[in-house]
């Protein structure tokens, strides 16, 4: 078990690019989810996968927004066209029962 | 829809008190609560897991209650240290096929030496 690893752990990006995040989650975990966390708050939920299939997505996933989970292992989260109001930490969690979270993707976007 | 209240928002307490985080959610079926922890700029650790059909959780110094009808848990930290130091937050976790994990805002808690 080496942990949720999250790449990149810190991201800088001018408005208007697209940037893309990976997690690749505990090997036996079959479901997998991605927050959005802001200064001062809970993690806000994103979306969820149950191996390669994406089961739910919240609203606040606009249509910039697109989270993929090929064969049900590593996901990505893709923003296209950032905004300012896109900074935030980006956390992915596994779980089979009890969720691990990685260590996040802080995305600035200047 | 599932709303989940973390009080206190934040507190400061002396080395080698004992205390109580709360947490309150408005649906009570859920299919477990989690409690984890924050340190600044960081993921999150999990610490405790509670499945709906129990009642507590213990690990080492800390222990989790939770009074489902009621729609709430506790977190008990006993004889804190300066290293408790972090964010709390408590995340229920939904039945009827939502395993999305809904979260409070969390309890800043600092611990003085």
């Amino acid at each position: 078990d080496t942990g949720v690893s999250q790449n990149p752990r810190h991201k800088i990006t001018k408005r208007g690019q697209n940037v893309t995040f990976r997690c690749d989650p505990i090997s036996e975990h079959n479901r997998l989810y991605w927050y959005r966390q802001t200064l001062g708050q809970g993690p806000e939920f994103l979306t969820y996968f149950q191996n390669e299939a994406q089961l739910e997505k919240s609203r606040l996933l606009s249509d910039r927004f697109s989270a993929e989970r090929p064969k049900g292992s590593f996901s990505t989260l893709e923003i296209q066209r950032t905004e300012q109001g896109d900074s935030a930490m980006y956390l992915c969690a596994s779980s089979h029962d009890k969720a691990f979270f990685g260590q996040g993707t802080r995305l600035t976007v200047v | 829809k599932q709303e989940v209240t973390q009080i206190p928002a934040a507190l400061s307490v002396p080395e080698g008190e004992n205390l109580v985080l709360n947490c309150s959610f408005t649906d009570s079926a859920i299919y477990n609560l989690q409690w984890f922890r924050q340190d600044p700029g960081k993921g999150l650790t999990s610490l405790l897991l509670i499945q709906s059909s129990q009642r507590e959780q213990t690990s080492g110094r800390l222990n989790a209650s939770l009074d489902k009808s009621s729609g709430r848990s506790t977190l008990y930290i006993a004889a804190s240290q300066p290293g408790d130091s972090a964010t709390y937050l408590c995340a229920v976790n939904g039945e009827l096929g939502t395993y999305k994990y809904i979260f409070g805002t969390g309890t800043r808690l600092k611990v003085l030496a």
